[in-house]
């Protein structure tokens, strides 16, 4: 079955950057382009942008340009995320969502809660 | 960016109650292939998004018939029949036709 599993919770500090991961299984990896969304406490979900694994095409949210890198390993079936030049504005959880066949986000990862804070 | 009005905020209803939501988009979400890309996403406390319907109707594999979604271009409304327990958390739209990707802000649907 298709799993997207996550990295832990992450506590970084102000102007730092931090790599998550999204470690997909249970399907061809380089077949399904890869979503990121952000969900800040207490609010809603904001897309950031996505990444296709089969030729590493990213697709970014202007709003996150700059801010957010998103690369993919396909030997390990891994997607990243790097989030640079961290603020307390960037404190959220992140998940990954993976884009089906009927154009809309079938499975997501657990998310991953990061806390910029000094 | 496509602006998803989402009302209302917030619902309180007894088990057994049905109810509705309502997104509207600030453009139409007809895509040039012709289809719709207005998802349904429910958020249950503590856990991810989860896909409830997608192309604005069409129900994923195993949510109940209870749920139902309609509408067409600019208009959206999710209604769950027969509430249960089960169906508490925040419902959220999704617009997949224009790019960025958005959201609507939510809805909270509680039990009395």
């Amino acid at each position: 079955q298709v799993q997207l599993q996550q990295s832990g919770t992450e506590l970084v500090k102000p102007a730092s950057s931090v790599k998550i991961s999204c470690k997909a299984s249970g399907y061809t990896f380089t077949s399904n382009y890869m979503h990121w969304i952000r969900q800040q406490p207490g609010n809603g979900l904001e897309w950031i942008g996505w990444i296709y694994p089969g030729n590493g095409n990213t697709k970014y949210n202007q709003k996150f340009d700059g801010k957010a890198t998103l690369t993919a390993d396909k030997s390990s079936s891994t997607a990243y995320m790097q989030l640079s030049s961290l603020t307390s504005e960037d404190s959220a959880v992140y998940f990954c969502a993976r884009l089906g066949a009927r154009a809309s986000f079938d499975y997501w990862g657990q998310g991953v809660m990061v806390t910029v804070s000094s | 960016d496509v602006v998803m009005t989402q009302t209302p905020p917030s619902l309180s209803v007894a088990i057994g109650q049905s109810v509705s939501i309502s997104c509207k988009s600030s453009q139409s979400l007809v895509a040039s292939d012709k289809n719709t890309y207005l998802n349904w996403l429910l958020q249950s406390p503590g856990r991810s998004p989860k896909r409830l319907i997608y192309q604005v109707s069409k129900l994923d594999s195993g949510v109940p018939d209870r749920f139902s979604g309609s509408g067409s271009e600019k208009d959206f409304t999710l209604k769950i029949s027969r509430v249960e327990a089960e169906d508490l958390g925040v419902y959220y739209c999704l617009q997949g036709t224009h790019l960025p990707f958005t959201f609507g802000s939510g809805t909270k649907l509680e039990i009395k």
